[in-house]
Order: structure tokens, then C-alpha cells, then sequence
């Protein structure tokens, strides 16, 4: 069974900074690996997906890289904003399987 | 387009009552997906749909029922309800298979409190 982990549960850093947002998952027989931003009260928005192929994609001050064989994600956020703040699940995709798996997601709070 | 969209937004039922949570899309998408999703934890799926007619149970389907008559619609009955059943649930929706590569579009979830 996939169990997909995201440490730590809860993390703040101020404004202007980088930093670096962790997935891991236990089964790396997967097709593809999502980054979602959940804001409070309000669904979730996609914000890149890599397939098992690729090890990494880009979008504006995103970066997300897949490690299948270490069964690691993360992603990179550059110059981190006060709107960045929210809440970050990963998912992944299994070979024959409907359905995303998710983490438990990473709380960001950056602060100004 | 609106997307996908939930109706109510919140919602607190007595142990035993029944209802049910809507879900419609305007996307034209022949998969649609509900998840609920407990403080602190991730989404666990607890039904799905590939097209009108056809669903499937998710992970944790016991006390829900579903009906898919439209590609539009995907209600979610609750039966019963009990407080385990407190939770967010979402409505998603995607126009293909998962591992296509085809991202699925949520709606903003349904705050259910069952007392």
C-alpha cells in the first residue's frame, strides 16, 4: 500500500528566503507525482505534475524534482512571498490505479 | 466555466440524519472523484466515477452512497450519519485517467459537522 509523507507538518520563514518543501513516498511504481496548494477554506490548486519519466518541472518561482528510486520529491520555492503561504500536499499516481494517493501536507507561513 | 462546484459549503447533521452533498461540473469531464479530508491528514478517496453510470468505491466508502446519471452531476448521500463522519469533503473532476498525466480540478469542499 503507497503511504505518502510530508515532513515537517509546519514550517515558517520570512520573506525573500528560498526554501525547500519534502515528499516521500513508500512505493515508487508510480505514473506521475502532483504538488497541490490548498488555501484555507477553499479547494485545492495544481500546481505541477511530473511525470515518472522526467525528474523535474518548472513554473515561475516553482521547481519540483522526482527521485523515483529514493522514492523523494520536493519542491522549491525562490524568493518566498507572503502569498506563498498556504497549505502544500503532494500525490502520486500508482501503475493500474485511479486514484491519488496524498500526503498530509506541509503548513507554509511566510512571514514579512 | 465554473468548474467544480459544491453545494452547501457547510453543513451540521444529528447523529442518525441523512443528506446529500452536491457536486456539479461544467468541463464536460468524464471522471469525478469525491474526498474527505480529516484535520491534520491527508485526502483519502471514498468513491469515484469514470463516465455517467459507472462508480467505483475509493478507500474508505463505508456509510456513502453515490449515483452518477449526468456527466455533470455526483452527489454523495450520507446514511446515518455519525461524528466519524465529520470531516471536509471534496468534489474533483478530470477529463482522463490519473496516470495520463491529466491533473483533476477540485472544488472548494463542503465542511460537514455531525453532532
Amino acid at each position: 500500500k503507497q503511504e505518502v509523507t510530508q515532513i515537517p507538518a509546519a514550517l515558517s520563514v520570512p520573506e525573500g528566503e528560498n526554501l525547500v518543501l519534502n515528499c516521500s513516498f513508500t512505493d515508487s511504481a508510480i505514473y506521475n507525482l502532483q504538488w497541490f496548494r490548498q488555501d484555507p477554506g477553499k479547494g485545492l490548486t495544481s500546481l505541477l505534475l511530473i511525470q515518472s519519466s522526467q525528474r523535474e518541472q518548472t513554473s515561475g518561482r516553482l521547481n519540483a524534482s522526482l527521485d523515483k528510486s529514493s522514492g523523494r520529491s520536493t519542491l522549491y520555492i525562490a524568493a518566498s512571498q507572503p502569498g506563498d503561504s498556504a497549505t502544500y500536499l503532494c500525490a502520486v499516481v500508482n501503475f493500474g490505479n485511479e486514484k491519488l494517493t496524498f500526503g498530509t501536507g506541509t503548513r507554509l507561513t511566510i512571514i514579512p | 466555466n465554473a468548474g467544480v462546484t459544491q453545494t452547501p459549503k457547510f453543513r451540521i447533521l444529528k447523529i442518525g440524519q441523512s443528506m446529500t452533498l452536491q457536486c456539479a461540473q461544467d468541463m464536460n469531464h468524464n471522471y469525478m472523484y469525491w474526498y474527505r479530508q480529516d484535520p491534520g491528514m491527508g485526502l483519502k478517496l471514498i468513491y469515484y466515477s469514470v463516465g455517467a453510470g459507472i462508480t467505483d468505491k475509493g478507500e474508505v466508502p463505508n456509510g456513502y452512497n453515490v449515483s452518477r446519471s449526468t456527466t455533470e452531476d455526483f452527489p454523495l448521500r450520507l446514511e446515518l450519519a455519525a461524528p466519524s463522519q465529520t470531516s471536509v469533503y471534496f468534489c474533483a473532476s478530470s477529463y482522463s485517467k490519473g496516470w495520463d498525466g491529466e491533473t483533476q480540478y477540485f472544488g472548494p469542499g463542503t465542511r460537514l459537522l455531525v453532532l
